[in-house]
């Protein structure tokens, strides 16, 4: 049963646009939601998380959107420049207040920004 | 503050044997975690190591095992490796306070 979803496998925007990556989840008891990018044979670099609590957080060119009624986060990069082209996983995490730090990671959708 | 660092980078092994991987994580960081990632399920969730203790586990047969040392550093062990074992290893450090896990770059696990 795959918890996060993404359901786009690959997306292909021009520089300078706007890229928007989706995530879908099943588990209501998720608190925790982040945003990866990766390189091939690299680990997952960082780039944005946020809080049930919230529904937007914004660092520079990333801003994250959370729907909790539906289930459905997302990433805006804008504007997108070519060194943006990885692989994108959203993961999330049943923190439980801090006992865990599980991550269920969706399946990652591959990002090509054209120049 | 250094990263994540994981050794050895690459590794082969042949079917029966078994391989032991290690991860330091960022300074002062207590909880390390383990995934694996596989072309086909992506990346999937190991175990987790706080304090010396195994926090949380995910579904995977009992040939995978780890340990977390006091200094924080963990190994995981995998034994009579087969070749469905094939895959990117990757391990992630947390600050007590944190949820941002930070991954190092992986040790790539190949069997023969």
């Amino acid at each position: 049963d795959q918890q996060v979803k993404q359901n786009s496998p690959s997306l292909s925007v021009q520089e300078g646009r706007i890229s928007i990556l989706n995530c879908d989840y099943t588990n209501s008891m998720f608190d925790y939601f982040l945003w990866y990018k990766k390189y091939p044979a690299e680990g997952p670099t960082f780039l944005i998380s946020i809080s049930s609590i919230k529904d937007k957080n914004e660092d520079g060119r990333f801003t994250v959107f959370l729907n909790k009624s539906a289930k459905h986060l997302s990433l805006h990069i804008v504007p997108s420049q070519p060194g943006d082209s990885a692989v994108y996983f959203c993961a999330a995490s049943d923190g439980r207040g801090g006992a865990t730090n599980k991550l269920i990671f969706g399946t990652g959708t591959l990002l090509a920004v054209q120049p | 503050k250094a990263g994540v660092t994981q050794t050895p980078r690459y590794l082969i092994k042949t079917r029966g044997q078994q391989v032991t991987l290690s991860c330091s994580p960022i300074s002062g960081h207590r909880s390390v975690s383990w995934y694996q990632q596989t072309p086909g399920q992506g990346l999937q969730f190991l175990f987790e190591y706080f304090s010396e203790t195994q926090r949380n586990k995910g579904n995977f047969p009992g040939r995978f095992s780890g340990r977390q040392f006091s200094n924080s550093r963990s190994e995981m062990n995998v034994s009579t490796l087969e070749l469905g074992d094939s895959a990117l290893y990757l391990c992630a450090s947390s600050s007590p306070a944190g949820e941002t896990q930070y991954f190092g770059p992986g040790t790539r696990l190949l069997v023969l």
